[in-house]
């Protein structure tokens, strides 16, 4: 199986920060790369496909990069609705594995 | 709009059997490829198993694997799930979700809100 490992596990920003998750696989897969969002007693929305995509509907503050083994999410300017965890998942071959998750806290 | 809702979790005694049901509208589910995805209590997401659109490929996480069956009815728009043999470690919120048309090989745009299953004597 492919390890998906996420970098940071957790961290506190504050509104209007920059910010950047990180993802690395343990082998390549291309740029199939998917990025989620889940807040507390919620699904997971999809935010980011093909590595770099964003999903219809969500904000253009949200940004994938990367290919390969080491990816990125990146959002420009911290909203309060963007406190949340958020998840790498690669979709190059079965299993389908996830990263263990970002949480993203307000300082 | 997209609508995906699960059914069929509870509590239950360890080595039983569950059903979980996710009934889809809002979409021609026939053409969609449907995972589940499970997350324990205060972990993360964990990938479970995929059908096909047509059912005609299926495949499981290695922690699933020969005591979940995966399967569709797609004249009900409903996915199931036939969980045998449970464990502890099966306890979990179980969703279900949407792959993309005609396959089970992508990312997964569209997510349930989940069912919770306890395994528990």
């Amino acid at each position: 199986a492919i390890w998906m490992t996420q970098s940071p596990s957790s961290f506190s920003a504050s509104t209007g920060d920059r910010v950047t998750i990180t993802c690395r696989a343990s082998q390549g897969i291309s740029s199939y790369l998917a990025w989620y969002q889940q807040k507390p007693g919620k699904a997971p929305k999809l935010l980011i496909y093909a590595a770099s995509t964003l999903q219809s509907g969500v904000p253009s503050r949200f940004s994938g990069s990367g290919s390969g083994t080491d990816f990125n999410l990146t959002i420009s300017c911290l909203q309060s609705e963007d406190f949340a965890t958020y998840y790498c998942q690669q979709y190059y071959t079965y299993p389908r594995t996830f990263g263990q998750g970002t949480k993203v806290e307000i300082k | 709009q997209v609508q995906l809702v699960e059914s069929g979790g509870g509590v239950v005694q360890p080595g039983r059997s569950l059903r979980l049901s996710c009934a889809a509208s809002g979409f021609t589910f026939r053409s969609y490829g449907m995972h589940w995805v499970r997350q324990a209590p205060g972990k993360g997401l964990e990938w479970v198993a995929v059908i096909w659109y047509d059912g005609s490929k299926k495949y499981y996480a290695d922690s699933v694997k020969d005591r979940f069956t995966i399967s569709r009815d797609n004249s009900q728009n409903t996915l199931y799930l036939q969980m045998n043999s449970l464990r502890a470690e099966d306890t979990a919120v179980y969703y279900c979700a949407r792959d993309t048309p005609y396959s089970g090989n992508y990312y997964l745009d569209y997510w349930g809100q989940g069912t919770l299953v306890t395994v528990s004597s």
